[in-house]
């Protein structure tokens, strides 16, 4: 059974553009959540999505936003990018909303310039 | 929100010895408390979990406790190896649900052949 996958692995950017990142959830996983990890502030809940629809959101400025397809598949996306994002983004594939453990992806390291 | 820290941020201990992880957190709402590993270049991988019903869980040689009075829990590893070297994160989830995870900052533990 294949694993979250995540693409792309790597990229740079430079301030001020837009990335978009993407995860395939384990077959059969209907839940996806993302997560920023950096040195500074370890891992950080961005959001959840579940049948399509956002659940839950954690405290990042409205530049991050995703969203997430009927195959279950998500996108997230930040837009105006600053230094700080740089970071190793996380997807994390579950059953359902509440019930099943999270599986993560190795992730998609982002270096802003 | 929620608060988690962790405790110590480096340990080393020798090949067999016992290692111990230490995490408080601070909404009493809290009642998913796992834990993840984290081997480089990888995503956290769950290694165990204890919800709030429960004190003390154990699978072969890795056991959690959970003390909701003093509201901290802990991971303990015996006879460690080699293999168990990696980055260990313990988490906490309340309201928002078992998505939106509150991380500790990290141990990264050193087993010493």
């Amino acid at each position: 059974k294949a694993g979250v996958t995540q693409t792309p692995r790597y990229l740079i950017k430079t301030r001020g553009q837009q990335v978009t990142l993407s995860c395939s959830p384990i077959s059969g996983h209907r839940s996806v959540s993302w997560y920023q990890q950096t040195p500074g502030q370890g891992l950080q809940f961005l959001f959840e999505y579940f049948s399509e629809t956002q659940r839950n959101k954690g405290n990042f400025p409205g530049r991050f936003s995703g969203r997430q397809f009927s195959n279950s598949r998500s996108e997230m996306n930040v837009s105006t990018l600053e230094l700080g994002d740089s970071a190793l983004y996380l997807c994390a594939s579950s059953l359902g909303h509440d019930t099943g453990e999270l599986f993560f992806g190795e992730g998609s390291r982002l270096t802003v310039l | 929100g929620e608060n988690v820290e962790q405790h110590p941020s480096t340990l080393s201990v020798q090949e067999g010895d016992s290692a111990v992880i230490k995490c408080t957190y601070s909404d009493s709402a809290s009642n998913y408390f796992p834990w993840y590993k984290q081997e480089l270049g990888k995503g956290p991988q769950l290694i165990i979990d204890i919800r709030s019903n429960v004190g003390e869980k154990k699978d072969q040689r890795i056991a959690v406790t959970l003390n909701k009075t003093a509201k901290h829990f802990s991971l303990h590893i015996t006879e460690t190896q080699p293999e168990d070297s990696a980055v260990y994160f313990c988490a906490a989830s309340g309201e928002r649900g078992r998505r939106a995870l509150t991380f500790g900052s990290g141990t990264r533990l050193q087993v010493q052949p």
